[in-house]
């Protein structure tokens, strides 16, 4: 089945407690991106990847890092999270000019 | 500045009713569009993909786009009450490096269809 998977689904940590949600895709796209979703703001994009080694910034890339070692794995790395990086994560996955594939979610807090 | 704008609602239809939902966009060279539902704390699923012109149906789902106008709609007919989400509305835009295509989403239409 073609899917995007990401893990954990739910997390909670403390304020710089450096934590990791791992992306992963079967679909052998080349185009990965990470989106936060909060309330009234929409998805806005965090990072994207157009290929394995090739990373660039999206919209908010403020307090994180990415790495695409893998085409199919890309995963999103806080070092050192704050409450204001509590938020819905979603990672995306693509080819050019094709629709995008959602991952389920990871829902993360930080107190 | 690249901009994909939805009327947030929310939008209220009776069941059966037909709801429209509508999304414009700012680039002219746009090329590919898309509808996404999303259920609350849930992931956006693709509903409808469209590239040329005129009309699109799937089901109960129409998509229309114009490009000439820089809109997009989408139609859901017979609309049910498990089809109240919120309504993402994206557009593919060529980056400004000119080397990516990037898609652009509206903030969401959220739909309520009351029994």
């Amino acid at each position: 089945e073609a899917q995007v998977t990401q893990n954990p689904r739910y997390l909670i940590t403390v304020t710089g407690k450096k934590l990791t949600v791992t992306c992963s895709q079967n679909m052998n796209h080349e185009y990965m991106s990470w989106y936060r979703q909060d309330p009234g703001l929409g998805l806005r994009q965090i990072y994207y990847s157009m290929n394995v080694e090739v990373t660039d910034k999206g919209d908010v890339p403020e307090g994180y890092k990415v790495s695409r070692k893998e085409k199919r794995n890309f995963p999103l790395i806080l070092e050192s999270p704050s409450p204001n990086q509590t938020s819905l994560y979603f990672c995306a996955s693509r080819r050019m000019n094709t629709e995008a594939f959602f991952g389920q979610g990871t829902r993360l807090t930080v107190v | 500045q690249k901009e994909v704008e939805q009327n947030s609602g929310p939008l209220s239809v009776p069941e059966g009713a037909i709801a429209s939902l509508n999304c414009t966009y700012s680039d002219r060279g746009s090329q590919s569009f898309f509808w996404y539902r999303q259920y609350s704390g849930k992931s956006p699923e693709l509903i409808m993909f469209i590239y040329s012109n005129g009309d699109k149906e799937d089901g109960r789902f129409t998509a229309q786009l114009n490009k000439a106008s820089q809109y997009v709609s989408l139609l859901i007919r017979d609309s049910q009450p498990s089809d109240s989400a919120t309504y993402l509305c994206a557009v593919n835009f060529l980056s400004d490096a000119g080397n990516n295509r990037k898609l652009i989403w509206g903030l969401g239409t959220s739909l309520g269809v009351n029994p």
